[in-house]
């Protein structure tokens, strides 16, 4: 099946700093990928849609000058959290839509558990 | 308001028991509806999809049923093993290229 990778899987940051999480669909294009957001027990909530070649689309309540989206490529979006704080602290999934085949299908990345100290 | 909800919100069971998660839905229009299992820690990985037409798939011990009439499906796990302990989502698609709608999940334990 397709692959979704993202990178890095771990990171463990201080206050203040910026992280950058990538997400990168490894044998397929996807002009779409999602980023999610989950804590622990709860289920997983949208962030933000990124869309190659234009601007996110951020989801209410969700800040666009603190999670920076970059969608560059037909391969690759990068998450960055800026002025990073400990309420950051969270695990970050990513997913690309694969529109070719049938139905379209979305894939998810292995996520990234970010720590804020 | 599109919506899924899941029950029951957490299970235990002994090992080699079968079992039966539900998912109901209020989302339009529909496209598809997905079973997920999600490790703790991990990103989810897809169990099923099925579309309007399909009533069941099977992927080896899991079996989803969709009834787009009642908005209603079902995961039936047979002969469960410790390595099922996880959290089930099921996760509705309206329109392609949208964002999923997502249930909360069913986190399943099962024990020996």
């Amino acid at each position: 099946g397709a692959v979704v990778s993202q990178h890095p899987s771990r990171v463990i940051c201080k206050s203040g700093t910026s992280v950058k999480i990538e997400c990168r669909s490894l044998d397929f294009q996807a002009t779409t990928m999602f980023w999610y957001r989950q804590f622990p027990k709860k289920s997983l909530m949208l962030m933000a849609t990124s869309n190659e070649g234009s601007k996110a689309t951020y989801e209410q309540g969700v800040e666009k000058d603190k999670f920076l989206i970059n969608h560059a490529s037909l391969t690759l979006s990068t998450l960055t959290v800026t002025s990073a704080h400990p309420e950051d602290s969270s695990f970050y999934i990513c997913s690309a839509w694969r529109t070719s085949g049938s139905p379209d299908t979305q894939y998810f990345g292995p996520g990234t558990r970010l720590t804020v100290l | 308001k599109n919506q899924v909800e899941q029950s029951p919100q957490s299970l235990i069971i002994l090992e080699g028991k079968n079992c039966t998660l539900q998912c109901n839905y209020t989302v339009s229009p529909f496209s598809n509806l997905r079973w997920y299992k999600q490790d703790t820690g991990r990103g989810p990985v897809s169990l099923t999809i099925m579309t309007f037409s399909e009533n069941t798939k099977s992927n080896g011990r899991y079996t989803a049923t969709l009834d787009a009439d009642t908005k209603q499906s079902s995961l039936h796990i047979t002969a469960s093993q410790l390595s099922d302990s996880a959290s089930y989502i099921c996760v509705v698609s309206g329109r392609a290229g949208t964002a999923l709608i997502f249930g909360k999940g069913t986190t399943l334990s099962v024990s020996s």
